[in-house]
């Protein structure tokens, strides 16, 4: 099963812009992929911020994007708040099975 | 209101077998592929399991091929997993979760602790 690799944790300053990014084991991340970027804060279950790229759902802050970025899915962050403080989880599809990075820790200080 | 509630979980010996149900609520379930993703205390996410609309395509992560079984009843909105032969390892918190464009819906997950 491919391996997908994420910035095990970061740090951004509030109101400072960070990229997050998700490799594939199999080489570039691309469309086909289909990378979902999710969200989780301690407690709380998941839930999704960017699917297929670069697609925000309605609850999806404004300062949130997604993009591919030399070979990798890239989750960008412009004008951090505190309440961004969370794990970030990528996620890819192979051959129709998802397969999850393993999460971010973002750290808003 | 759109609801997914999980049920099923408990301890469990290793070896054991358990059957996870999901409930769902409040939407089309037989229109959207569904999910079994679970977390181990203090790690990350892993995509255990998903299921095409009619049932007729299944995935498995490596970690539970041959062990696990995904199935759904449309008719009744339920979601099941029956997982066989547990391991220490699948000691974790159970998620059913809908992911797809423009829809995001996950439980609140069910508790699953296997022990010896």
């Amino acid at each position: 099963q491919a391996v997908v690799t994420q910035e095990p944790s970061l740090t951004v300053s509030p109101g400072g812009t960070i990229t997050l990014t998700c490799g594939s084991s199999t080489g570039a991340v691309t469309d086909g992929h289909y990378p979902y970027w999710l969200q989780q804060k301690p407690g709380q279950a998941p839930r999704t911020l960017i699917y297929n790229t670069s697609n925000k759902h309605s609850w999806t802050p404004a300062r949130f994007s997604g993009s591919l970025l030399g070979g990798k899915a890239a989750l960008t962050l412009s004008g951090a708040q505190v309440e961004d403080e969370a794990e970030y989880f990528c996620l890819l599809m192979y051959s129709g099975a998802r397969v999850f990075g393993g999460g971010t820790k973002l750290t808003v200080l | 209101e759109v609801l997914l509630v999980e049920s099923g979980g408990g301890l469990v010996q290793r070896g054991g077998s358990l059957r996870l149900s999901c409930a769902g609520s409040g939407f089309s379930f037989s229109d959207h592929y569904m999910h079994w993703v679970r977390q181990a205390p203090g790690k990350g996410l892993v995509c255990v399991s998903r299921i095409k609309t009619d049932g007729s395509f299944t995935t498995y992560a490596d970690s539970v091929k041959g062990r696990f079984t995904i199935s759904r009843d449309n008719a009744k909105n339920t979601l099941y997993l029956q997982m066989n032969s547990l391991r220490d390892e699948d000691t974790a918190l159970y998620y059913c979760a809908v992911m797809s464009p423009g829809v995001d819906y996950w439980g609140r997950g069910t508790l699953v602790t296997v022990s010896s």
